[in-house]
């Protein structure tokens, strides 16, 4: 079975544009997080989602936002991007939020 | 506010002996921990896991060791091998319905060495 894959696997963009990271989930699995990576610290959480609806949002700004399609797919979208947003973003799903999470490898995000 | 730290932000260990990551938090509302294994361009692995009502729980090489009352948790692996090689987590959540908003410390990159 394919396991959570992220599209793209990098992306430069400059400050002020905006961008859309997507993922999709393992087969079965109805729960989505995000979480951002900066180099040299544990992933941060972002975003949760189960079953379409929002489940939790990390301490980010109004900038991030993301979604869940019916099929349990997941996109996040930030705007008006700084430099401070040059991560590796990190998408994970579970089947129902309570169970330990798979990730995927993830799309590192540079901003010129 | 950090409220998962791993202060060692790595760790040398010899082929077969003793790995011990240490993780330390500061909220004593969290009930559940887990470790993460980390390689280079590719996403976290779950290792294993532990509720707060425990203070040991064993999966193979790896054991994870709690202690609520100094907000300690500690991971061994025993032996270590070079497939080791790699970042680990230590990540906490407050319910098991909430480990899909978990919070993760700085991690810490073991290497072993033959």
């Amino acid at each position: 079975d394919a396991g959570v894959t992220q599209s793209p696997t990098h992306l430069i963009k400059t400050r002020g544009q905006q961008v859309t990271l997507r993922c999709s989930p393992i087969s079965g699995h109805k729960s989505v997080s995000w979480y951002q990576q900066v180099l040299g610290q544990g992933p941060q959480f972002i975003f949760q989602y189960y079953e379409k609806e929002e489940r939790g949002r990390g301490n980010f700004p109004d900038r991030f936002s993301a979604r869940q399609f019916p099929n349990y797919s997941s996109e996040l979208n930030v705007n008006a991007l700084l430099l401070g947003d040059s991560a590796l973003y990190l998408c994970a799903s579970s089947l129902d939020g309570s169970q330990p999470q798979h990730f995927g490898d993830g799309t590192r995000l540079s901003i010129l | 506010d950090q409220q998962v730290k791993q202060n060692s932000p790595s760790l040398s260990v010899q082929e077969g002996r003793i790995s011990i990551l240490n993780c330390d938090y500061t909220n004593s509302m969290f009930d559940y921990f887990l470790w993460y294994k980390k390689y280079p361009a590719e996403g976290p692995t779950f290792l294993i896991s532990i509720s707060s009502i425990k203070d040991k729980n064993e999966d193979g090489r790896f054991t994870v060791f709690l202690n609520k009352s100094a907000k300690h948790l500690s991971l061994h692996i025993v032996p270590s091998q070079p497939g080791d090689s790699a970042v680990y987590f230590c990540a906490a959540s407050f319910t098991t319905d909430s480990w899909g908003k978990l919070q993760f410390g700085a991690g810490t990159q073991v290497v072993v060495t033959p």
